[in-house]
């Protein structure tokens, strides 16, 4: 099925840096997410965006809805060891607000050097 | 948010056999899904299930291999029929609380040798 093109697919960073992320889309969608998943784990919501331009902060991370409705980013600040994991977009399309049809990037690694 | 627990969170099966996921959600939602997630790739929607109805599938996955079930608003199961190694992959079970977004369990890991 369709996918979101993500980038990077892996990151290795130190700790303290600041990582950046995105995704983009040929299509437009209304609602962007991104995900953590830890090894073991299901994915963990960690910002929902729902307005193109949209830019909203969660501790160190910031992600943004792209006036375009194509695209979409995520920044973690001052990064530490436990941001290590995999970062997923997800799209929501119109008319499936009511629905759990997501369409997922596929993942950025991110491992982090003490 | 809602807690979601799934279990079992892995097991190790063989061919052709057949393995049931229960997902059991501390409140009432409307809505549960089933996402796959084969190694190392993204997720993809298996199904909708439905309370009291049949689940809806999404293109390539049928009931005769994924059956489901939703007694209530609360619990719902996924059966992974006649396994083989290609179905070795993570099944989620998410539910959606609200307009912020889906929430998912913490998994289960099938293996199929």
């Amino acid at each position: 099925g369709q996918q979101l093109n993500q980038s990077p697919q892996s990151m290795f960073i130190q700790e303290g840096e600041d990582v950046s992320m995105n995704c983009t889309s040929s299509s437009i969608f209304n609602t962007w997410l991104w995900y953590k998943q830890d090894p073991g784990e299901g994915p963990v919501l960690l910002i929902a965006l729902y307005k193109a331009g949209e830019l909203t902060s969660n501790g160190r991370l910031t992600a943004q809805f792209g006036i375009t409705r194509k695209d979409s980013f995520l920044n973690i600040s001052a990064s530490i060891p436990s941001d290590v994991g995999i970062y997923f977009c997800a799209g929501q399309r119109d008319g499936s607000s009511n629905t759990g049809k997501l369409i997922f990037g596929q993942g950025t690694t991110l491992q982090v050097k003490p | 948010s809602a807690v979601i627990s799934q279990k079992p969170s892995r097991d190790i099966c063989q061919r052709g056999t057949s393995l049931t996921i229960q997902c059991q959600v501390d409140s009432q939602v409307t809505m549960m899904f089933w996402y796959r997630q084969q190694p190392g790739q993204s997720l993809t929607l298996i199904a909708t299930a439905n309370q009291g109805s049949e689940a809806t599938y999404e293109s390539g996955f049928v009931i005769d291999k994924f059956p489901i079930s939703r007694p209530n608003l609360t619990f719902s199961t996924l059966t992974v029929s006649n396994m083989s190694p290609e179905d070795s992959s993570i099944y989620l079970c998410s539910v959606r609380t609200g307009p912020s977004g889906l929430f998912f369990g913490s998994g289960t890991q099938l293996s199929v040798l």
